[in-house]
C-alpha cells in the first residue's frame, strides 16, 4: 500500500541553524500539508500546498518557515533559524481527491533544537 | 473558544467493552469529520471519515456526526488491547485547505 515517507526520522540541531525536513507524498496525491505536534500536545496545522503554491497557513507559519516542492516527488519544510520552541514532531500529509477527501500522514520527523 | 474540543482522558476500559469517544466543535462550516488513531511517537493513522451528518460503520468502528449539536462520536465495539492508543478527531470545511484537530483521547484497553 502506498504511504507517505519522511526523512530524517530524527534531526538534532543547534538553535539558530537552518533545517530542511523532507517528505515524499503518495505519488498521485496533489494536496500536501505540514503539521507539528509538540510532545504531549495536539496536532497543529502549519501549511497546506497545492499547485505549487501555499493554499493556507497558520499563525505559526511565520517568515522563518517555507515550503517547496523542488521536483515531482519531494515536499520540503525549511525552518530558517530554529528556536528552542521549534522542537516537535513534524508530520507531512498528502491528500487525494479521487479516493476520498482525507489525508494520509507520514511517520514524522522528530526535531530537537538545542 | 477552541475550534475543536476533545476530552484528553485517559480512558481505561476492560477488553470487550464498548468505547465511546467524542468531540465538540464550534465552527458550523465544518463538513468533513475524521477519526485518527495515533500510537506513541507515530504519525496519525486514518480510521474513519464522514461527510456531513449521519453514521458510518466499518467493522467494530462506528462514527456518528450530529451537526445540529456540533458533536461527533466514535464507537468501538468489542474493544481489544491492540486498540490502546490516542484517538484524534479532525475536521475541515469544504475547501480542505486546513484541518483542525482535537487534543486526542488516550485509550487503554486492559486484557
Amino acid at each position: 500500500e502506498p504511504e507517505v515517507t519522511q526523512t530524517p526520522s530524527h534531526q538534532v540541531t543547534q538553535m539558530g541553524q537552518e533545517v530542511i525536513l523532507r517528505c515524499v507524498p503518495i505519488s498521485n496525491h496533489l494536496y500536501f500539508y505540514w503539521y507539528r505536534q509538540i510532545l504531549g500536545q495536539k496536532v497543529e496545522f502549519l501549511v497546506s500546498f497545492y499547485n505549487n503554491e501555499i493554499s493556507e497557513k497558520s499563525e505559526i507559519f511565520d517568515d522563518q518557515f517555507s515550503v517547496e516542492r523542488p521536483d515531482g516527488s519531494n515536499f520540503t519544510l525549511k525552518i530558517r533559524s530554529t528556536k528552542l520552541e521549534d522542537s516537535a514532531m513534524y508530520f507531512c500529509a498528502s491528500r487525494d481527491t479521487s479516493g476520498g477527501d482525507t489525508q494520509y500522514f507520514g511517520p514524522g520527523t522528530r526535531l530537537t533544537v538545542l | 473558544q477552541k475550534e475543536v474540543e476533545q476530552d484528553p482522558g485517559p480512558l481505561s476500559v476492560p477488553e470487550g467493552a464498548i468505547v465511546s469517544l467524542n468531540c465538540t466543535y464550534s465552527n458550523s462550516a465544518f463538513q468533513y469529520f475524521m477519526w485518527y488513531r495515533q500510537y506513541s511517537r507515530k504519525g496519525p493513522e486514518l480510521l474513519m471519515y464522514t461527510y456531513s451528518s449521519g453514521n458510518k460503520e466499518d467493522g467494530r468502528f462506528t462514527a456518528q456526526v450530529d451537526k445540529s449539536s456540533k458533536y461527533i462520536s466514535l464507537f468501538i465495539r468489542d474493544s481489544q488491547p491492540s486498540d490502546s492508543a490516542t484517538y484524534l478527531c479532525a475536521m475541515s470545511a469544504n475547501n480542505f485547505n486546513k484541518f483542525y484537530f482535537g487534543s486526542g483521547t488516550k485509550l487503554n484497553v486492559k486484557p
